[in-house]
């Protein structure tokens, strides 16, 4: 089955603690991103990478990082220096040329 | 910043069709209009996208205005499983500016 996976689908961690959620995808885009969603809230954009070892921050990276070193992969890692982590982290993925990104489940992310 | 203003909540019945308004009147001459849902907890899903004309697929039908600045999205008989909060993002160079949504429950 082509797509996108975020594992794991629940994740805890204490506070002070680095974590990082993976997203993979088998659709052959080259272009992915990072959002979070807080409840009753819209999607707000993180990271996104156009390509390969290139990537930009969106509206709200304070406090995380991201690699693009295979094409299929963007792991995020959520830092102790983000002030509220607690969230719903949700990765996307877009073939070149297009506009529309297609959604992976997401993983809700609980620090306690 | 692009921007798109959405009603927060609506009903419809089991059935009838559901008119999902969207206005964009921010939107520039070659930015398309996308509409997603997201039933809870899951991802977002891609249901239709438009330029200019009106788009028809399985899933609905998207009517953009003449002036472009406003959209519907129309489910032409909504079941239960449609409820769900629908988006229409602000679509910038290869982002999308998502806002609170419409939250559409079907009743039964």
């Amino acid at each position: 089955d082509g797509g996108i996976t975020q594992s794991p689908k629940y994740l805890f961690r204490k506070e002070g603690q680095n974590v990082t959620l993976s997203c993979e995808q088998n659709l052959n885009h080259d272009a992915m991103y990072w959002y979070r969603q807080d409840p009753g809230q819209g999607l707000r954009l993180i990271y996104y990478s156009q390509i390969v070892n290139d990537f930009q921050k969106g509206d709200i990276a304070e406090g995380y990082s991201v690699s693009r070193e295979k094409k299929e992969s963007f792991p995020l890692t959520v830092t102790s220096a983000q002030k509220n982590p607690t969230a719903f982290y949700l990765c996307a993925s877009r073939r070149q040329g297009e506009n529309t990104q297609y959604f992976g489940p997401g993983t809700r992310l609980t620090v306690l | 910043d692009a921007k798109t203003t959405q009603p927060p909540s609506m009903d419809c019945a089991e059935g009838r069709a559901a008119n999902l308004p969207c206005n964009h009147s921010t939107i520039s001459g070659n930015e398309y209009v996308y509409w997603y849902r997201q039933i809870h907890s899951q991802g977002p899903q891609y249901i239709i996208h438009g330029l200019k004309n009106n788009e028809t697929n399985e899933m609905a039908s998207l009517i953009i205005t003449e002036d472009r600045k406003s959209s519907t999205l129309i489910l032409p008989h909504a079941t239960l499983r449609d409820t769900a909060v629908y988006y229409c993002p602000a679509s910038g160079t290869y982002k999308y500016i998502f806002g609170t949504g419409t939250r559409l429950k079907v009743l039964a």
